[in-house]
């Protein structure tokens, strides 16, 4: 079956912009999180949702970050007022039920801020 | 505060040899532990997932173990092959899902 997608896979944007980056987990999976990757960097936790709600938004950094799902499948992860520190490779990754439950992880969003 | 360590941050090792990767964790009070594999540009694959009540895992020429009492697991992949060659993270999970920063491993044909 097909597994987590994310698009687009490479987004370059200028200071300031706005963005949003999608994620498509693998059907029937109710748990998403969003990380985020540096270079040299393992994922840090951005993000996690139990169906349509954020369980746990305890890793978004400040307020210019925001995600939804608003019918329990795709998730939309946005930023605002974009910085160059911004710059990262974005990760979504989908489970079936739980944090219990073994993760899988889409290919990512390389995000470029100028 | 959890905090995830892997050591060494790379290795390099003639194919066919038998090697160790470890990770140690600050907290405990985990409900599992996770080793994925990441290859250059691309996402990250899981490999083994260790329940906090188990103690090992195996699949194929992987085995992981995991020590929750002294905050270790180990990660032993035998008969090393060149497409081996990857970053290895491991993960934990208590509240939130904490990730080490990798090791390199490159198998030298």
């Amino acid at each position: 079956g097909a597994g987590v997608s994310q698009t687009p896979s490479n987004k370059v944007t200028e200071k300031g912009k706005y963005v949003e980056l999608r994620c498509d987990p693998i059907s029937g999976h109710t748990a998403l999180y969003w990380y985020r990757q540096s270079l040299g960097q393992g994922p840090e936790f951005l993000i996690y949702f139990q169906g349509t709600g954020a369980a746990d938004d305890s890793g978004l950094p400040n307020d210019r970050f925001f995600a939804v799902r608003p019918e329990g499948s795709v998730s939309t992860l946005k930023i605002q007022r974009t910085e160059r520190g911004d710059s990262a490779v974005y990760l979504c990754a989908s489970s079936l039920s739980s944090g219990a439950d073994t993760q899988y992880f889409g290919p990512g969003t390389r995000l470029t801020v100028l | 505060k959890q905090e995830v360590t892997q050591i060494p941050a790379a290795l390099s090792v003639p194919e066919g040899e038998n090697l160790v990767l470890n990770c140690s964790f600050t907290d405990s009070a985990i409900y599992n532990l996770q080793w994925f594999r990441q290859d250059p540009g691309k996402g990250l694959t899981s490999l083994l997932l260790i329940q906090s009540s188990q103690r090992e895992q195996t699949s194929g020429r992987l085995n992981a173990s995991l020590d929750k009492s002294s905050g270790r697991s180990t990660l032993y992949i035998a008969a090393s092959q060149p497409g081996d060659s990857a970053t290895y993270l491991c993960a934990v999970l208590d509240d939130k899902i904490i990730f080490g920063k990798g090791t390199r491993l490159h198998i030298l044909p």
